[in-house]
C-alpha cells in the first residue's frame, strides 16, 4: 500500500527566504507526481505535475524534483512572500487516475 | 469554464443525525471523486465514479456511507448515521477523461462538516 509522508508538518520562514518542502512515497510504481496548493476553507490548486520520466519541473519561482528511485520529491519555492502562506500537498498517481496525498506541508510566510 | 461546485460550504449537525452533500462537476468530465479530509491530513479517496458506474469504493464506510451519481453529472455523498470522526472536509474532483488515462483533477472548494 503506498503511504506518502511530508516533512516537516509546518514551517514558518521570514519573508524572502527560500523555502524548501519534502516528501517521500514508499511504491515507486507511479505515473507522476504533483504539488498542491490548499488555502484555508478552499479546495485544492494543482501547481506542479512532474511526470514520472521527469527529473523536475519548473513554473515561476516553483521547482520541484522527483527521484522515483528514492522515492522523493522536494518542492522549492525561490523569495517567498507572504501570499505563499498554505498548506502544500503532494500527491502520487498511481493506476486508475487514483491520488494518494501526503499529510501537507503548513506553511507560514512572516513579513 | 465554471469549476466544481459543491453545497453546502459547511454543515453542523449532531450525532446520528444525517446529512448529504452535492457535487456538481465541470461538464463533460466523465470521472468523479469524493475525498474526505480530516484536520491534518491529506484528502483520503472514498468513491470513484465513471459516468454513473462506481469503479472503486474500497475505502467507503459502507455501513453509514452510500454515494450516487444517477445521471452521470452530479453526486450526492450522504452519511447516516454520521459519527463525531465523520467530522472533516468533503472535496469533491472531476477529471475529463476515461479513468484509465491519466487527467488532472480538478477539485471543489469543499463542504466542511462538524459532528456535534
Amino acid at each position: 500500500k503506498q503511504e506518502v509522508t511530508q516533512i516537516p508538518a509546518a514551517l514558518s520562514v521570514p519573508e524572502g527566504e527560500n523555502l524548501v518542502l519534502n516528501c517521500s512515497f514508499t511504491d515507486s510504481a507511479i505515473y507522476n507526481l504533483q504539488w498542491f496548493r490548499q488555502d484555508p476553507g478552499k479546495g485544492l490548486t494543482s501547481l506542479l505535475l512532474i511526470q514520472s520520466s521527469q527529473r523536475e519541473q519548473t513554473s515561476g519561482r516553483l521547482n520541484a524534483s522527483l527521484d522515483k528511485s528514492s522515492g522523493r520529491s522536494t518542492l522549492y519555492i525561490a523569495a517567498s512572500q507572504p501570499g505563499d502562506s498554505a498548506t502544500y500537498l503532494c500527491a502520487v498517481t498511481a493506476a486508475g487516475n487514483k491520488l494518494t496525498f501526503g499529510g501537507g506541508t503548513r506553511v507560514l510566510v512572516k513579513p | 469554464e465554471a469549476g466544481v461546485a459543491q453545497s453546502p460550504r459547511y454543515k453542523i449537525i449532531e450525532k446520528r443525525q444525517s446529512v448529504a452533500f452535492w457535487c456538481n462537476p465541470i461538464s463533460g468530465h466523465a470521472t468523479l471523486y469524493w475525498y474526505q479530509q480530516i484536520l491534518g491530513q491529506g484528502p483520503k479517496l472514498l468513491i470513484q465514479f465513471q459516468n454513473n458506474g462506481v469503479v472503486d469504493d474500497s475505502q467507503l464506510p459502507k455501513d453509514r456511507f452510500s454515494a450516487e451519481r444517477l445521471k452521470g453529472v452530479d453526486s450526492t455523498l450522504k452519511i447516516q448515521p454520521a459519527k463525531l470522526e465523520d467530522s472533516a472536509v468533503y472535496l469533491c474532483a472531476s477529471s475529463s477523461r476515461a479513468v484509465d488515462s491519466l487527467e488532472t483533477q480538478y477539485f471543489g472548494p469543499g463542504t466542511r462538516l462538524l459532528v456535534l
